[in-house]
């Protein structure tokens, strides 16, 4: 069964401290990874798609990069707008249509 | 371009009744999937559709029903309503099945 761990379950940082958020899945096939960001009541916003081991996207001051078995997302010099939980989604080969699996998310919270 | 929609954004319902939630597609976009998000927790999948047809299924019993229309929109019904039913509904589309899926605003539905 495919699975997706997400860590730290909750990070606080000052206005221009950069950390990173990890993403831990097992799946058998990966067929895309995917990072969203959701306000809390609302649907998540799309940030990333990443396909293979070694890939980097950037958007703003948010960087993801994947390996075989996690993916990261790094941000660098946040500000209390970046405040949202940060969710990360694997989609997995064999089957012909797009299930994806989700991690419990991240929590940021960003103080100026 | 128009974003995924959904209607009604809030509801409430009691025990056993049924409910009916109602998404429209981005513009361009063939594939609809349905997702429940329980408080503080990941999206789970629930169910896709691909030019109207179910093309596959989470975890969930079949009191969880579908349908998508020939303009790619779609419906989730959900019948004998339960407390636990109680959550976020989204609903996301995609190109493809196995495509980067967009999300909706959801539909916050509350069983009493």
């Amino acid at each position: 069964e495919d699975q997706v761990t997400q860590s730290p379950e909750a990070l606080r940082l000052q206005e221009g401290e950069s950390s990173s958020l990890n993403c831990s899945y097992t799946v058998s096939g990966l067929r895309g990874l995917f990072w969203y960001r959701q306000d809390p009541g609302k649907g998540p916003e799309f940030l990333f798609t990443l396909y293979s081991a070694g890939e980097e996207k950037e958007k703003e001051r948010l960087k993801a990069t994947l390996t075989k078995k996690e993916s990261f997302l790094h941000i660098t010099a946040p500000k209390p707008e970046d405040s949202a939980t940060y969710l990360c989604a694997v989609l997995a080969g064999g089957t012909s249509y797009g299930k994806l699996t989700f991690g419990q998310g991240t929590i940021l919270t960003v103080h100026p | 371009e128009t974003g995924v929609t959904q209607s009604p954004t809030h509801l409430i319902k009691t025990r056993g009744q049924q409910v009916t939630l109602r998404c429209s597609s981005q513009s361009g976009h063939n594939t609809v999937s349905w997702y429940q998000q329980a408080l503080g927790q990941g999206p789970q999948f629930i169910f896709q559709y691909y030019r109207e047809e179910e093309n596959g299924r989470g975890n969930f019993p079949p009191r969880f029903s579908g349908l998508q229309f020939p303009n790619y929109s779609s419906e989730l019904n959900v019948n004998a309503l339960e407390l636990d039913d109680s959550a976020l509904y989204l609903c996301a589309s995609s190109v493809q099945g196995w495509e980067t899926q967009y999300f909706g605003p959801g539909t916050r539905l509350l069983v009493l």
